[in-house]
């Protein structure tokens, strides 16, 4: 199994509709992060969470949210799916310190409609 | 405010050529990390290395070289003698001191022609 599984891989939804993105990884890892790739933009940080307890936007937050239901999984939201919102999104972890580099999830392809 | 440029969107070469990928930051941090990732055609993103601003020693690991230069502001990568299989995207990123999240670049297309 991997060490950050994302789901679903692919996902076509239509406006308007609300959708969840699921993250879980055997890590162990305190940190985790939700970005999103947009080509030319790179990754930019929509949420993270240093702990269960412990949630922050990022520079892209609006019109996601998340949750932290246990040390190992956060999810992401779309409230309400809008076509810009069309990306590829990357669920990631990292130890305490942030300092050693990410894992990365496989990506999530959602395509809004 | 920190700033991670790629100004190499896409670099094509022939199997076998060197190439050096680019990469230039802005931080106000005198402590910080950089950091450089591959995501093959598959997607996932994979990471290569990581380096801290106290250690400007370059770095070879097999094919792969990094060269840190504080006084540039740079990180750049280099693969000698590409193979097709290094066709990918390849970003850089920075973190601060803390830890507290990481910025990217915009990513370079590398395709390396058989």
């Amino acid at each position: 199994d991997a060490d950050v599984t994302q789901t679903p891989r692919n996902r076509i939804t239509k406006t308007g509709k609300r959708i969840m993105l699921e993250c879980s990884q055997t890590k162990g890892h305190d940190r985790m992060y939700w970005y999103r790739q947009d080509p030319g933009l790179g990754l930019r940080l929509i949420y993270y969470s240093f702990d269960v307890k412990d949630i922050n936007k990022g520079e892209i937050s609006d019109g996601y949210s998340v949750s932290r239901q246990a040390q190992a999984k956060f999810s992401l939201s779309l409230e309400s799916a809008i076509p810009n919102q069309t990306a590829l999104y990357f669920c990631a972890t990292s130890e305490r310190t942030g300092l050693y580099g990410y894992t990365f999830g496989s990506g999530t392809r959602l395509t809004v409609v | 405010a920190q700033k991670v440029t790629q100004a190499q969107t896409e670099i094509s070469v022939v199997e076998k050529e060197d190439v050096t990928l680019d990469c230039v930051y802005e931080t106000r941090d005198t402590t910080y990390y950089l950091f450089w990732y591959k995501q093959p055609p598959s997607g996932e993103l994979v990471f290569l290395i990581r380096r801290n601003s106290f250690d400007e020693q370059n770095e070879i690991s097999g094919r792969y070289s990094w060269n840190f230069q504080k006084s540039t502001s740079s990180f750049n990568f280099t693969i000698t003698a590409s193979q097709v299989v290094d066709s990918a995207v390849y970003f850089c990123a920075l973190t601060r001191g803390g830890g507290f999240k990481t910025i990217f670049g915009a990513g370079t297309r590398l395709f390396v022609k058989a």
